[in-house]
C-alpha cells in the first residue's frame, strides 16, 4: 500500500525567513505528484507538478520553488517568507497515467507565518 | 483554462434534511472527469466519488451524484444528512493534460445542527 508523508506536521515561522517543507512516498514508483496550498477556510491552489525526477512544472508560484530530488521526494521551499504564505501545504499524487486517476492528499503542513 | 464555479459557500442544514450542493464545470476537454472530494476539519482531503460517464448516477457512502455534459453539472446530493457530516466539499475537475492536478471550486462548507 502507498503511504505518503509530509515534514514538518506544523511550522511557525517569522517573515522574511527560510522555509523547506517535505513531502515522501512510498509504495509508488515513479508517481506524479504535487504541492497544494490551502488557505484558511480557502480553496486548493495547486502551486506545482512533477511527473519525474529533477522536472518541476509551475502552475502558480506564490514565491516559492519547488524541487524533486528524488523518485519518492518531493520538496516546496522559500528564501523569504511572507505573511501570505501561511496556509496548510500538501502534497498529493495520482494513481495512474490518465485523467480518471484518483489523487491523493498527504496529511498536510500547517504554516503560520508571524 | 478549466475553471469549476461551486455556488454555495456555506449550507446549513437540520440532521435528517436533504443536501443538495451545487457543481458547474466549464472546459475545452470534450470528455471531462469530474470528482467530489470531502475535507474534515484539521484533516486533509479525500475522495468522495468521482464520474466521467454522461447521465450516469454515482454512489458513496450516501451520497451521489450524476454528471450532465448537457449543462456542465455535477451536483452532489444526499437524501438525509447526519451530523457528521459537517465538512468542507469540493468539487474538482481533472483536465486533459492528466499530468497535472485536479482543478478545484472554491468548496461549500456543510454545517448539520440537530
Amino acid at each position: 500500500a502507498q503511504t505518503i508523508h509530509q515534514w514538518p506536521v506544523a511550522e511557525i515561522k517569522a517573515v522574511g525567513s527560510p522555509l523547506s517543507l517535505g513531502c515522501t512516498i512510498k509504495g509508488k514508483s515513479s508517481p506524479n505528484l504535487y504541492w497544494y496550498w490551502q488557505a484558511t477556510g480557502g480553496t486548493l491552489q495547486q502551486l506545482f507538478y512533477s511527473i519525474t525526477v529533477g522536472q518541476v512544472e509551475s502552475v502558480v508560484q506564490l514565491n516559492l520553488s519547488a524541487s524533486r530530488p528524488k523518485d519518492d521526494q518531493f520538496i516546496l521551499s522559500t528564501e523569504k517568507l511572507l505573511l501570505s504564505h501561511s496556509g496548510f501545504y500538501l502534497c498529493a499524487w495520482r494513481t495512474g497515467l490518465g485523467s480518471y486517476a484518483e489523487q491523493f492528499f498527504g496529511p498536510g503542513t500547517r504554516l503560520t507565518v508571524l | 483554462g478549466d475553471s469549476v464555479t461551486q455556488t454555495e459557500g456555506l449550507v446549513t442544514l437540520t440532521e435528517g434534511l436533504p443536501v443538495m450542493l451545487n457543481c458547474t464545470y466549464q472546459t475545452i476537454y470534450s470528455n471531462p472527469f469530474l470528482f467530489w472530494y470531502v475535507q474534515h476539519l484539521n484533516e486533509s482531503p479525500r475522495l468522495l466519488l468521482k464520474s466521467f460517464t454522461d447521465n450516469k448516477r454515482t454512489e458513496h457512502q450516501g451520497f451521489h451524484a450524476t454528471l450532465h455534459k448537457s449543462s456542465s453539472s455535477f451536483h452532489l446530493q444526499k437524501s438525509s444528512a447526519q451530523l457528521s457530516d459537517s465538512a468542507l466539499y469540493y468539487c474538482a475537475l481533472s483536465e486533459g493534460n492528466y499530468a497535472q492536478g485536479l482543478t478545484f471550486g472554491l468548496g461549500t462548507r456543510v454545517s448539520v445542527f440537530p
